[in-house]
């Protein structure tokens, strides 16, 4: 059974940057499939923020405007989003993920909240 | 990118069916049969409901459904119930290697 643990710091200031990993068990993260970072502000909607391939391959979201890059470290099995020049929009709970079934996530992490403020 | 249209709250007594659109364009929902739906209750993660427009994931129940006509998709909910109370998230594929997710819809079972 996969299983998504994310963890890192629940604040961080304005104009810094924001660091999560997202620790895969079950499953090794280079054997395929691709993976996502997902954000929930409060009381708001889901956004996708970017994926990764077991290439390397990257895809983000153009509203981050290049401040977002995901990583993976297969030596530890994770997955890694960093988020600079943090706002106090960019608090969120954040959610890792992976599809099973075609293209859906099926596979979360249980989320972790992040709230940027001085 | 534009998030995708979903009204912002539906409502249904228990046993009724409803329907919940999700509205793109083509260069998302109109253009790739990639649209997933995605239950949300308040303080836990998303699950998984419907994926590639119409296929449902073992141990969902056959209640929920998928559907798709041109740039619009759509989920019902067949012999609402109770626990069926939640937020619901459409998303998409998109060109250029990118997921749009829907503004999400609130159910509420009266």
């Amino acid at each position: 059974q996969v299983h998504l643990l994310e963890s890192g710091p629940g604040l961080v200031k304005p104009s810094e940057t924001l660091s999560l990993t997202c620790v895969v068990s079950g499953y090794s993260i280079s054997s395929g499939y691709y993976w996502v970072w997902i954000r929930q502000p409060p009381g708001k909607g889901l956004e996708w923020m970017g994926s990764i391939f077991d290439s390397g391959t990257t895809f983000y979201n153009p509203s981050l405007k290049g401040r977002v890059t995901i990583s993976v470290d297969a030596s530890k099995n994770l997955l890694s989003l960093k988020l600079t020049s943090v706002t106090a929009s960019d608090t969120a709970v954040y959610y890792c993920a992976r599809p099973g079934h075609g293209d859906g996530f099926d596979y979360w992490g249980q989320g972790t909240l992040v709230t940027v403020s001085s | 990118q534009s998030a995708l249209t979903q009204p912002a709250s539906v409502s249904g007594s228990p046993g009724q069916s409803i329907t919940i659109s999700c509205t793109g364009t083509s260069i998302d929902v109109g253009g790739y049969n990639y649209v997933s739906w995605y239950q949300k209750h308040p303080g836990k993660a998303p699950k998984l409901m419907i994926y590639d427009v119409i296929n449902r994931p073992s141990g969902v129940s056959y209640r929920f459904s998928g559907s798709k006509s041109g740039n619009t998709a759509s989920l019902t909910i067949s012999g609402l119930q109770a626990e069926d109370e939640a937020d619901y998230y459409c998303t998409s594929y998109t060109r250029s290697g990118s997921y749009v997710f829907g503004t999400g819809t609130k159910v509420t079972v009266l």
